[in-house]
């Protein structure tokens, strides 16, 4: 069965620090990928999607950006955060659209 | 993709069936209807989906109005872990990206 890992779990990391989020997943091959935000409070906010090794589509202009380097694996980097960029993200996957979405466990992070 | 509107929140007593609305009065004939969900601090879980007949599975039944305008998530005997935030969302087909709004803040109540 397919499964989706993203870590870590929680992260504080301060204004000026570079991030790097990972997640992978398992069971599947050549899956669509996708980075969410969600502010506290706030929708679901969609940062990146890829539907293939080496293509990235940016939804959302910002100081982040996503690369990915394996079929299965994509990475959310940022060089410098800002406080604006604490929030909840999560990684997400589909095998096609009338599959729907599978969502990973997420990341918090909080910038201070 | 066609815009969604959702009412802010709702509240629905345990055991009662909880029927959450959307509005999409500008959905085009390729676009599917998805709902999703999301429990406090968790990632969103995929609830149903349809084109335009009416759906049901083991979570919830989806009821699509005849002109696909509008349509209702009915969750037949709520509880408690039924609270929270449910997302509707309409999706044209080979469309890879889903927009999601702010949904519907369900609070099933004991």
């Amino acid at each position: 069965s397919q499964t989706i890992h993203q870590w870590p779990a929680t992260l504080v990391q301060p204004v000026g620090s570079p991030l790097s989020l990972e997640c992978t997943v398992e069971g599947t091959s050549n899956p669509n990928l996708y980075w969410y935000r969600q502010a506290a409070g706030r929708g679901l906010q969609l940062l990146f999607y890829s539907v293939g090794i080496g293509q990235i589509s940016s939804e959302v202009p910002q100081n982040l950006s996503a690369s990915r380097p394996q079929d299965r694996q994509f990475i959310l980097s940022s060089k410098k955060l800002l406080l604006s960029d604490s929030g909840f993200y999560l990684c997400a996957w589909t095998a096609g659209y009338l599959r729907g979405y599978t969502f990973g466990s997420g990341t918090r992070l909080t910038v201070v | 993709d066609a815009k969604t509107t959702q009412p802010t929140s709702m509240d629905c007593a345990e055991g009662r069936a909880a029927n959450l609305p959307c509005n999409h009065s500008t959905i085009s004939g390729n676009e599917y209807v998805y709902w999703y969900r999301q429990i406090h601090s968790q990632g969103p879980q995929y609830i149903i989906h349809g084109l335009k007949n009416n759906e049901t599975n083991e979570m919830a039944s989806l009821i699509i109005t005849e002109d696909r305008k509008s349509s209702t998530l009915i969750l037949p005997h709520a509880t408690l872990r039924d609270t929270a935030v449910y997302y509707c969302i309409v999706l044209a087909s080979g469309t890879y990206k889903y927009i999601f709004g702010t949904g519907t803040r369900l609070k099933v109540l004991a």
